[in-house]
């Protein structure tokens, strides 16, 4: 199946500082979707994103599918950002709506 | 519009017995999607469901099963609990564009504790 690689596993920031998580996938996808983890676990949409730039707020992602990547931008950071960041994929050939998740990204923002 | 619903959010039971879960999707959404998490697996796809069908479903035993009624509600079952099961179990309705195109939505999870 789809393999789906996150880095960094782990990233401490200083408020205010900018970020870049990537996703690696090894299959041409039809979804891919950030998500951000919150201390409770539920998962929390970010992004649509199976090609191409999109931005909300603070956050911008950009998938290039043709390269079998995708970047989450998180700029000036606030302590609310910390959580686990996932990034799922579901591959091209896929039949069934199920996602394949990454390891994710555990981030922390220290005030 | 309400959001993906779960019941309950936390559990506790003993090895050996079962346990049922339910989810409620987005109204008008028809795909309910199952997840396990875990500190040493990450997210694992359980199963889908869809027109009360199954689609497809992962690798695990067949200790875990599923279903889902006519109103797009979705339970899932835990016969014979081990303790590794014990997981925050997450429900996903999907927004379909097309039959490959969708984008998913997670419910609160259900966090079972198996002692």
């Amino acid at each position: 199946g789809i393999q789906v690689e996150q880095s960094p596993p782990d990233l401490i920031l200083q408020e205010g500082a900018n970020s870049t998580l990537r996703c690696n996938f090894s299959d041409s996808v039809n979804n891919l979707q950030w998500f951000h983890q919150n201390p409770w676990g539920q998962l929390i949409n970010l992004f649509y994103i199976p090609s191409g730039t999109k931005q909300n707020g603070r956050l911008s992602a950009t998938t290039v599918a043709t390269e079998r990547y995708s970047l989450l931008y998180i700029s000036s950071s606030q302590t609310t950002d910390s959580g686990v960041y996932f990034c799922a994929v579901n591959g091209a050939s896929g039949s069934a709506r199920q996602l394949t998740f990454g390891s994710g990204t555990q981030l922390t923002v220290l005030p | 519009k309400a959001g993906v619903t779960q019941t309950p959010r936390y559990l506790i039971k003993t090895r050996g017995q079962q346990v049922t879960l339910s989810c409620s999707p987005i109204s008008g959404h028809r795909s309910v999607s199952w997840y396990q998490q875990t500190p040493g697996q990450g997210l694992q796809f359980l199963f889908e469901y869809f027109s009360e069908t199954q689609r497809n479903k992962g690798n695990f035993p067949g200790r875990f099963s599923g279903r889902q009624f006519s109103n797009s509600r979705s339970e899932m079952n835990v016969s014979t609990l081990e303790l590794g099961d014990s997981a925050l179990y997450l429900c996903a309705s999907s927004l379909v564009y097309s039959l490959d195109i969708y984008e998913q939505y997670f419910g609160p999870g259900t966090r079972l504790t198996v002692t």
